[in-house]
């Protein structure tokens, strides 16, 4: 069956430093991937899409990756901020699928 | 820009009762989603429209949920009869329709969603 995992339910890290969150899927060919951001007792917001045949897109201080050979995605905050602290969720698409699946999602937390 | 509006905010009801969601999308967006979250199940999606036709409802739970787009601008989400085990976070979602019909890959824009406590 598909599997979307994320890595480590919580993340910490200092503000200033990179912020680094895995979404690693199984049993699927997506096509593309969305990032949203969510935050407490809010519904997410899309931040970016990325293309399989796109291996990297910036957005500011944002940066995504896709690797479908390691079926992978790797989303980055540079010089992260207290603001930033979040929960992150990935959603692969496939066409078949005809719609998003969403990861469990990875809260991360910048220290200041 | 309005976003998607979601009411209520906040539900409790007890058990039996019937409950009714309601969502306004982005004016414009064609495609609309009803998603269930809940801790130990994340974020699914139960049901979503194209052009106010339902398009795939097999992520609805039971038939005592049912949904519907009776316009381009609401959407309802009814549970009857309510159960302890429906408690969560329901989300509305809407979107536009890229290349390729009803397969989107356009961003979603979420409502902030309705808690709904059923005791």
């Amino acid at each position: 069956s598909q599997k979307i995992e994320q890595n480590s339910e919580a993340l910490n890290i200092q503000e200033g430093k990179t912020a680094t969150l895995t979404c690693n899927y199984t049993n699927y060919s997506p096509a593309y991937l969305q990032w949203y951001r969510q935050d407490p007792g809010r519904g997410p917001v899309f931040l970016l899409l990325i293309r399989e045949n796109e291996k990297e897109k910036r957005k500011e201080r944002l940066k995504v990756t896709f690797d479908t050979t390691l079926k992978q995605s790797l989303f980055h905050i540079t010089a992260s901020q207290p603001a930033d602290s979040a929960t992150y969720l990935c959603a692969p698409i496939s066409g078949s699928a005809r719609q998003l699946t969403f990861g469990s999602g990875t809260q991360l937390t910048v220290l200041p | 820009d309005a976003g998607v509006i979601q009411s209520p905010r906040h539900e409790v009801t007890e058990m039996g009762q019937e409950v009714t969601l309601r969502c306004k999308p982005i004016s414009g967006h064609n495609s609309l989603f009803w998603y269930r979250q809940t801790m130990m199940r994340g974020l699914e999606l139960l049901i979503y429209f194209n052009n106010n036709v339902p398009i795939d409802d097999s992520g609805m739970p039971e038939d005592r949920f049912s949904a519907k787009m009776p316009n381009a601008s609401f959407s309802t989400l009814k549970i009857q009869p309510s159960e302890p085990r429906d408690s969560a976070v329901y989300f509305c979602a809407s979107s536009s329709t890229g290349t390729g019909g009803v397969y989107s890959n356009q961003p979603q824009h979420f409502g902030d969603g309705t808690r709904l406590s059923i005791l």
